[in-house]
């Protein structure tokens, strides 16, 4: 059963605009989300995360957003770039375990140049 | 600072052969952690551990075997592989969690493994 869902497989944008990736979950224990990006033949690489009592957080062109009452999170990429293409993953980690991570199925984002 | 290795990078098994891939990092971290990744599944837990000497299931833990004898080190073991343990297997680390802190976790570059 898929805890963490990513619906869209992929996604293209024209570069320098912005690309919005979607993540719901359906666990209420989950406590912390995290974005992390894959370059082919590559493991994933921290990107950005969220805290479960915030709604936003932003690191340049990078914002994840949370809304709790709807299980859901996006990540806002603003400008797009033709190196942002990679697969996304979202991923949550409940209050209690070892920072156990439960991964959504990822997103490719194609910039268009 | 190399980060987190995985050795190998390829094998190609045939079914029922064994081997232990090796995961190794230096920067001190006390958690470690197997992942596979199948086509469509995205990342999933296979086993990991909170210190040296100590291990614990993941999500998928059926036919493996790990190992933290070093805080350096994390092996997988696969005693009698099978055509569906083919995936890509990645290992990570991360700092321990302390009160209402996350830290995140890093990965290496994956190992590509293939049961014929």
């Amino acid at each position: 059963d898929q805890q963490v869902k990513q619906n869209s497989p992929s996604l293209s944008v024209q570069e320098g605009r912005i690309s919005i990736l979607n993540c719901d979950y359906t666990n209420s224990m989950f406590d912390y989300f995290l974005w992390y990006k894959k370059y082919p033949a590559e493991g994933p690489t921290f990107l950005i995360s969220i805290s479960s009592i915030k709604d936003k957080n932003e690191d340049g062109r990078f914002t994840v957003f949370l809304n709790k009452s709807a299980k859901h999170l996006s990540l806002h990429i603003v400008p797009s770039q033709p190196g942002d293409s990679a697969v996304y993953f979202c991923a949550a980690s409940p209050k209690t375990g070892a920072n156990n991570l439960f991964f959504g199925t990822g997103t490719r984002l194609t910039v268009i140049p | 600072n190399a980060g987190v290795t995985q050795t190998p990078k390829f094998r190609v098994l045939k079914t029922g052969q064994s081997m232990t891939l090796l995961c190794a990092q230096d920067m001190n971290h006390e958690y470690m952690y197997w992942y596979r990744q199948d086509p469509g599944m995205g990342l999933r837990l296979i086993h990991y551990s909170v210190g040296e000497g100590t291990t614990a299931k993941g999500e998928v833990p059926d036919g493996y075997n790990v190992s933290r004898l070093k805080k350096q080190n994390f092996l997988l073991g696969l005693e009698s592989a099978a055509p569906s343990q083919t995936s890509v297997y990645f290992c990570a680390s991360s700092p321990r969690t302390s009160g209402s802190s996350y830290n995140e976790q890093f990965f290496g570059p994956g190992t590509r493994l293939t049961v014929l």
